[in-house]
């Protein structure tokens, strides 16, 4: 079983629409969950960080995590179309971080 | 300039060559990582370094070795490379504070291709 799960997509919405990605994790010791968000030809970069459970809100996004269900979430509000990348989660203890296969998303003017 | 560098950008190379990926990073950090990519399997960490004198085997450290010359370099190496060795390679460094959490900033990536 992989350590972490991630709906590879492809993804295709409207401007303007909510977008929910969404992530699932085998391991009850994982702390800090990440989002990184990768444009093509580029290394990914970190969009939010969380730790332990909760919401954790940063202008359009907002980031969830339910320990209880070992499931990550990102919401993207009024997606732009310069929100079109591919969406890596991330988590891990600290030392070392496991990171999904990515959701593509492209978002149509 | 860039904050992590990695070269070459680009490599093309045919089964049985000594391949090795060079990371450079200005950041002033003590860890640094490198990191495969490939469709459908996403970043799979291959080896890792909290310091120079310190050298971490990763989720898939078989067929690569490393080096660490520098706090600022960190070196990957291929010493026979293999067809399904083609990827996308990432190098990343993160800082050693005390927070719990470091961020990894991500090289701009290596394109290898095995024939």
């Amino acid at each position: 079983q992989k350590e972490v799960e991630q709906d590879p997509g492809p993804l295709s919405v409207p401007e303007g629409a909510i977008v929910s990605l969404n992530c699932t994790y085998s391991n009850s010791a994982f702390q800090y969950f990440m989002w990184y968000r990768q444009y093509s030809r580029k290394g990914p970069e970190l969009l939010m960080y969380t730790y332990s459970s909760g919401n954790k809100e940063d202008g359009r996004f907002t980031a969830q995590v339910d320990k209880s269900s070992k499931y990550i979430s990102l919401f993207i509000r009024d997606s732009q179309p310069s929100d079109s990348a591919t969406y890596l989660c991330a988590m891990g203890t600290g030392n070392q971080f496991y990171f999904g296969t990515g959701t593509s998303l492209t978002v149509i003017p | 300039d860039a904050d992590v560098t990695q070269t070459p950008r680009n490599r093309i190379t045919k089964t049985g060559k000594r391949i090795m990926l060079e990371c450079s990073q200005t950041k002033g950090h003590d860890r640094m990582y490198w990191y495969r990519q490939d469709p459908g399997l996403g970043l799979r960490l291959i080896y890792y370094s909290f310091d120079v004198k310190d050298i971490n085997k990763g989720e898939i450290s078989d067929g690569y070795s490393v080096s660490r010359q520098a706090q600022a370099k960190f070196s990957l190496s291929l010493e026979s490379a293999i067809p399904n060795q083609t990827a996308l390679y990432f190098c990343a460094t993160s800082d050693s504070g005390t927070s719990g959490f470091n961020e990894q900033f991500f090289g701009p990536g290596t394109r290898l291709t095995v024939l």
